[in-house]
C-alpha cells in the first residue's frame, strides 16, 4: 500500500547546525501533513503541520517545505540545540489516520 | 485532564496470557486512534473511534486484538492470548473531528510478553 518513508535513519549535526530531515510519501490524496518529535520513553510530540495547498509554512526555528510535484516533505531545524535530539516522523493524513514514516534519529553533537 | 493519558506506562505479561490497555483521550476529542510501535519503527495505526463507533479497525493485526470505547471517552485495547511479536509500544491519540488537525498522543504503554 501506499506509504510515507525517509531517506535517511539518522542524522548527526554539530550544535548550532541548521538541520534538515526529508521525508517521501506517495499517497497523493493526503492533503495534511504533520512533523512529530519523538524522544525515548515518550509519545510523539507535534512540531508543525502542512495543508496541501502551501508549499512552505514557519515556526519557532522550525520550517517545514512541501513539494507536491516529486511527493517531498522537509523539516529544517535552525541553530540546531542538544534538545533536539530525538527520532523526528513525518506523517500524512488521507482520510481518518495518520500514516507514519519510519523516523529519522537527530543526533546534536556539543 | 491536560493531555492524553495512558495506563499502565508499563506491562510485563507472560505468552497467553490476556492484557488491557487504557486510554483517557483529552476532554472533548472526538477522534481516538491506536497505533503500534515496535523499537526502532514509526508508529504503525491499529483502529480509529469516532465518539463510540469504531469506524476502522484495518490495522488490527489478529483477532486476538479488540478495541473498545463504549461511552465515547476511555478506550481499551484488549490483547488476547499475548504472543512475543505483541511486544511494542501501544500509543493512543486523539484529537478534535477535523481532519487537518494535529493528534495529540499520549506516552504510550510498553508491552513486553515473556
Amino acid at each position: 500500500g501506499e506509504s510515507v518513508g525517509l531517506h535517511l535513519p539518522t542524522l548527526s549535526v554539530q550544535e548550532g547546525d541548521n538541520s534538515i530531515i526529508n521525508c517521501a510519501y506517495s499517497n497523493s490524496a493526503s492533503d495534511y501533513f504533520i512533523w512529530y518529535k519523538q524522544e525515548s520513553g515518550k509519545g510523539p510530540q507535534f512540531i508543525i503541520d502542512i495543508r496541501s495547498n502551501m508549499d512552505k509554512r514557519q515556526g519557532q526555528r522550525v520550517t517545514v517545505l512541501l513539494n507536491k510535484t516529486v511527493k517531498h516533505l522537509s523539516l529544517q531545524i535552525a541553530a540546531t540545540q542538544p534538545g533536539d535530539s530525538a527520532v523526528y516522523f513525518c506523517a500524512e493524513n488521507a482520510g481518518n489516520m495518520l500514516t507514519f514514516g519510519g523516523g529519522t534519529r537527530l543526533m546534536v553533537k556539543p | 485532564g491536560a493531555g492524553v493519558s495512558q495506563s499502565p506506562r508499563y506491562k510485563v505479561a507472560k505468552r497467553g496470557q490476556d492484557v488491557a490497555l487504557r486510554c483517557d483521550p483529552i476532554s472533548g476529542h472526538v477522534s481516538l486512534f491506536w497505533y503500534q510501535q515496535a523499537l526502532g519503527q514509526g508508529p504503525e495505526f491499529l483502529t480509529y473511534f469516532q465518539n463510540e463507533a469504531q469506524l476502522d479497525k484495518s490495522g488490527l493485526p489478529s483477532d486476538r486484538f479488540f478495541a473498545e470505547r463504549p461511552e465515547g471517552s476511555v478506550s481499551t485495547l484488549k490483547i488476547q492470548r499475548t504472543q512475543q511479536e505483541d511486544s511494542a509500544v501501544y500509543l493512543c491519540a486523539s484529537s478534535s473531528l477535523r481532519q487537518d488537525t494535529e493528534a495529540f498522543f499520549g506516552q504510550g504503554t510498553r508491552l513486553t510478553v515473556v
